[in-house]
C-alpha cells in the first residue's frame, strides 16, 4: 500500500479564498482523522471518522471548517472562506480499529 | 480527559551514547500510547505502541519504550544513538475507549557526530 496520501503537498491563497484538502487512507482502515500542526498549538485533532461517520468535530476551530468522507476511500476538508490564521500544516492520517494512527505526508497550507 | 506531557523540549547526546525522550500521561481509564517521529517537512512516522502486556516495548530503529503505570510514563530509549535518529519526537495516549489521539508538544533530538 502507498500510504495516507494527501494532496496538494503545498497550497498558497488568498484570504477569502476556499481551500479543499484532500486524503486518500490506506485500503481497509475503518479512522480518518484531521490533524493540523502548528507552531503555537501543536498538533490539534480536528475531527475524526469511524466507517465514514463523522465521530467528534469539537476540534473544527470555525464554522468556515468542514469535513466530509463520501466514501472509505476519500476525504476531504475544506475552508471556506480563509483567513492568514489558518496557515498551517494539515495531516489527515488513519488507523485501523483505532490502533496506530499512520500519517499521511501533510499539506502545507499558506494564506496571504 | 487525556493529556500527554513531554517535559523536554530539547534533548542532546553525542552519537553512540544512550538517548532517553521522557513522556507522562495522563488518562481517566486504561491507556494506549504511542511514539512517533517527525523528519523536516515529512508525516508523522510511527515508532512503537503499548496496548497491553510486557512492559518494555520494542519498536522501529532500534528504539524501546518502558511502561510504567505507577508513574505514568513511557520514556523512549534508544542504547547508541545515530545522527540520523535527530528528528522531533511525540509521545501520544489514548484512553480505551475514546478513538481520540492527543499528542504532546513534541521533543527536538539532536544527535551530535
Amino acid at each position: 500500500d502507498a500510504g495516507v496520501i494527501q494532496s496538494p503537498r503545498h497550497e498558497v491563497t488568498e484570504m477569502g479564498q476556499e481551500v479543499t484538502l484532500r486524503c486518500k487512507p490506506i485500503s481497509g482502515h475503518d479512522y480518518l482523522f484531521w490533524y493540523r500542526q502548528t507552531m503555537m498549538r501543536g498538533l490539534e485533532l480536528l475531527i475524526y471518522f469511524n466507517n465514514n461517520v463523522p465521530i467528534d468535530d469539537s476540534g473544527m476551530p470555525e464554522d468556515r471548517f468542514s469535513a466530509k468522507m463520501p466514501n472509505a476511500s476519500f476525504s476531504t476538508l475544506k475552508i471556506q472562506p480563509s483567513e492568514p490564521r489558518d496557515s498551517a500544516v494539515y495531516f489527515c492520517a488513519s488507523s485501523f480499529f483505532g490502533y496506530e494512527a499512520f500519517f499521511g505526508q501533510g499539506t502545507r497550507l499558506t494564506v496571504v | 480527559a487525556q493529556s500527554v506531557a513531554q517535559p523536554e523540549d530539547q534533548v542532546n547526546v553525542a552519537e553512540g551514547n544512550p538517548l532517553t525522550v521522557k513522556c507522562t500521561y495522563s488518562v481517566s481509564g486504561n491507556p494506549y500510547l504511542f511514539w512517533y517521529v517527525q523528519y523536516p517537512n515529512r508525516g508523522l512516522q510511527f515508532l512503537l505502541k503499548y496496548i497491553t502486556g510486557d512492559n518494555l516495548v520494542k519498536g522501529s530503529y532500534g528504539f524501546e519504550a518502558e511502561f510504567n503505570k505507577s508513574q505514568t510514563s513511557f520514556h523512549l530509549k534508544k542504547p547508541s544513538a545515530l545522527v540520523s535518529d535527530s528528528a522531533l519526537y511525540f509521545c501520544a495516549v489514548r484512553d480505551l475507549g475514546d478513538y481520540k489521539l492527543s499528542f504532546g508538544a513534541g521533543t527536538t533530538v539532536t544527535v551530535r557526530a
